[in-house]
């Protein structure tokens, strides 16, 4: 049982938007901010957003974060068939004194 | 450019010892949070330990705390983990990374993201 709750998997065709979502607790997402990433098979995650809906230099401005109260969401929009991937959020936990990640959404793209 | 090299990975019997390094260049190493994150095969990523810039504060996951720990060298560029009494469920690809955000109060430190990750080393532990 993951601290931060992602479901296993979410689909979508090119061009849709996809939302996946992270739920959590008030001694993590509901404390701190939250970080998402991607991770293409074979290769290391890629960092896509930090502190809850900052993209690094180089994330398209088709993949957006937010987060509200004890969850936080990742949207990815006009979908592409690179899109899929793993993808996992994060964040520290207060009571649990570490770092946690979710269990990971596997998106397929249609 | 950010680059974060791992080594030290191997097939190592349970109750063994491995020592992982990573070499980081293109930034200025001794300014920042370093952390090591794990991934067994086919299963999540687990934060297992981080360390402060000049080594003040140090972290580590329950499964690996008093087992492993973690060090650093920033005049070597470099950042290491030592692993004693490996088990089996210790198997996983190591990779180090550069945190992006941390805040520190009471001493204690929350990390936020890892912006630049290396291409991870293979510990395997069994007999």
């Amino acid at each position: 049982q993951s601290v931060l709750t992602q479901p296993p998997s979410a689909s979508g065709t090119p061009g849709q938007t996809v939302t996946i979502s992270c739920s959590g607790s008030r001694s993590n997402i509901g404390s701190n901010t939250v970080s998402w990433y991607q991770q293409l098979p074979g290769t290391a995650p890629k960092l896509l957003i930090y502190t809850n809906n900052q993209r690094p230099s180089g994330v398209p401005d088709r993949f957006s974060g937010s987060k509200s109260g004890t969850s936080a969401s990742l949207a990815i929009s006009g979908l592409q068939s690179e899109d899929e991937a793993d993808y996992y959020c994060a964040a520290w936990d207060d009571s649990l004194n570490g770092l946690f990640f979710g269990g990971g959404t596997k998106l397929t793209v249609l | 450019q950010v680059q974060l090299v791992e080594s030290g990975g191997g097939l190592v019997k349970p109750g063994g010892s491995l020592r992982l390094s990573c070499a980081a260049s293109g930034f200025t190493f001794s300014d920042y949070f370093m952390t090591w994150i794990r991934q067994a095969p086919g299963k999540g990523l687990e934060s297992i330990s981080y360390i402060s810039s000049i080594s003040t504060y140090t972290n580590y996951a329950d499964s690996v705390k008093g087992r492993f720990t973690i060090s650093r060298d920033n005049a070597k560029n470099s950042l290491y983990l030592q692993m004693t009494s490996l088990r089996a469920e210790d198997t996983a690809l190591y990779y180090c990374a550069r945190a992006t955000t941390w805040t520190c109060n009471t001493g204690t430190c929350r990390l936020g993201g890892s912006d630049y990750w290396g291409h991870g080393t293979l510990v395997t532990v069994s007999s």
